[in-house]
């Protein structure tokens, strides 16, 4: 096991509702990154934090925020949930300056109906 | 244009068969290079890193063309525990933060 936790396991919510999750990174870790996940593709990046900011961001509008808690955890936010939200979405635990020690957590999975 | 480009398979093959996977990137930029492994409803795995001179970890061989901009996972004798999605992974310009490609579903037969 990696030591990256995430929670809720599963979630359901109602379009046009908020949601956060919550992700637990591995100890000595700095650095977490949020991916989405849709049925059949490959992860997408959503954003990272590093020393509690935002530190890099790919082609998610807005209403996907986050944050990052001294002791290196994180929260992703999402507003005014879309049907398209619907996805497994992962946190990824790493030290900054390390790609090759990035570790997935097991994800959580959002249905939006 | 995706970031990464990946044959979505499926890919079946019996026991003990060399089955090839390959992508291409497109941000010259990019410095590392990796292959991930996902069982199905499972996260993501670091099967191994792409070196330019190439590297190997067991029946698993890894190797980077930067001219061209292409990456290839080579498993050799596949067994049934192969069955998977493999991942092709570039990183973005720095940072830790990956582009992922839809990744290429293996099933291993008896």
């Amino acid at each position: 096991e990696t030591g990256v936790t995430q929670s809720p396991t599963h979630l359901i919510k109602t379009r046009g509702q908020q949601v956060t999750l919550r992700c637990s990174s591995q100890s000595g870790h700095n650095t977490v990154s949020w991916y989405q996940q849709a049925l059949g593709q490959g992860p997408q990046f959503i954003f990272q934090y590093y020393r509690e900011e935002e530190n890099g961001r790919g082609n998610f509008p807005p209403r996907f925020s986050g944050l990052q808690f001294p002791n290196y955890s994180s929260e992703l936010n999402v507003n005014a949930l879309e049907l398209d939200d619907s996805a497994l979405y992962l946190c990824a635990s790493s030290l900054w300056g390390s790609p090759y020690e990035q570790y997935f957590g097991p994800g959580t999975r959002l249905t939006v109906t | 244009r995706k970031e990464v480009e990946q044959d979505p398979g499926p890919f079946n093959v019996p026991e003990g068969a060399t089955v090839a996977f390959n992508c291409t990137y497109s941000n010259s930029a990019s410095q590392s290079f990796f292959w991930y492994r996902q069982d199905c409803r499972k996260e993501p795995k670091l099967l191994m890193s792409v070196y330019s001179s190439g590297n190997e970890d067991g029946r698993f061989t890894a190797q980077l063309n930067r001219a061209s901009q292409y990456i290839s996972l080579l498993i050799r004798d596949s067994k049934l525990s192969d069955s998977a999605t493999y991942l092709c992974v570039v990183e973005r310009e720095f940072g830790n933060q990956f582009y992922f490609g839809t990744g290429t579903s293996l099933t291993v037969i008896p």
